[in-house]
């Protein structure tokens, strides 16, 4: 298994643009989250998946969208990127319900938007 | 939903047990209450998780209290490589992590 994959690694945006930062995990895990964090600071929720076709948000979901179409993708899309989110993106994932639940992370994506 | 309430630094001697507390006092009674730790920038990293008993695993023990409302992670032998950020976090029946600030450990020679 390949966990959870994030890319891309790194990403530097001009004001305006937008782009998908993806994620995928090959474990069949049901529940998916995307969280964000600057610098210093901690973790920050910002939308999360309980299953294909499901998703919710988080504490900071302004500015961001997100789709579930498939268990093993969980996409967080940025429309027109802001200063403000300049931050590292994790993705993480966690088979809820079984007797083992740990979450896993993606490697993360740094994203700069100047 | 509930909220954990961590402190923000914790210093520990190498080779001596670090013990970090964790306040949930809100946490309903089917609410896992998990720990992580981040070092660095990296992805956090998974310790332990439980319910309602301690539990014990290769890296450390989670002691919850009986009310459930607090509970305290034990390193039972730091090293300098547990310096790390450590996250108490609940998750709720729903699906919602959230993680709160953490405690900063430093290990200290």
């Amino acid at each position: 298994n390949a966990g959870v994959t994030q890319t891309p690694k790194f990403r530097i945006l001009k004001i305006g643009q937008s782009m998908t930062l993806q994620c995928t995990q090959d474990m069949n895990h049901n529940y998916m989250y995307w969280y964000r964090q600057d610098p210093g600071m901690g973790l920050k929720l910002i939308y999360y998946s309980v299953g294909a076709g499901i998703t919710d948000k988080g504490e900071v979901p302004n500015g961001y969208n997100v789709s579930r179409s498939t268990t093993e993708d969980f996409p967080l899309r940025l429309e027109l990127a802001a200063p403000s989110q300049t931050s590292v993106y994790f993705c993480a994932s966690i088979k809820a319900g079984s007797t083992n639940e740990k979450l896993f992370f993606g490697s993360g994506t740094q994203l700069s938007v100047l | 939903d509930a909220k954990t309430t961590q402190p923000t630094s914790m210093d520990c001697a190498e080779g001596r047990a670090a013990n970090l507390p964790c306040n949930h006092s809100t946490i309903s009674g089917n609410e896992y209450v998990y720990w992580y730790r981040q070092i660095h920038s990296q992805g956090p990293q998974y310790i332990i998780h439980g319910l309602k008993n301690n539990e014990t695993n290769e890296m450390a023990s989670l002691i919850i209290t009986e009310d459930r409302k607090s509970s305290t992670l034990i390193l039972p032998h730091a090293t300098l490589r547990d310096t790390a950020v450590y996250y108490c976090i609940v998750r709720v029946m729903g699906g919602k992590l959230i993680f709160g600030q953490g405690t900063e450990l430093s290990v200290k020679p």
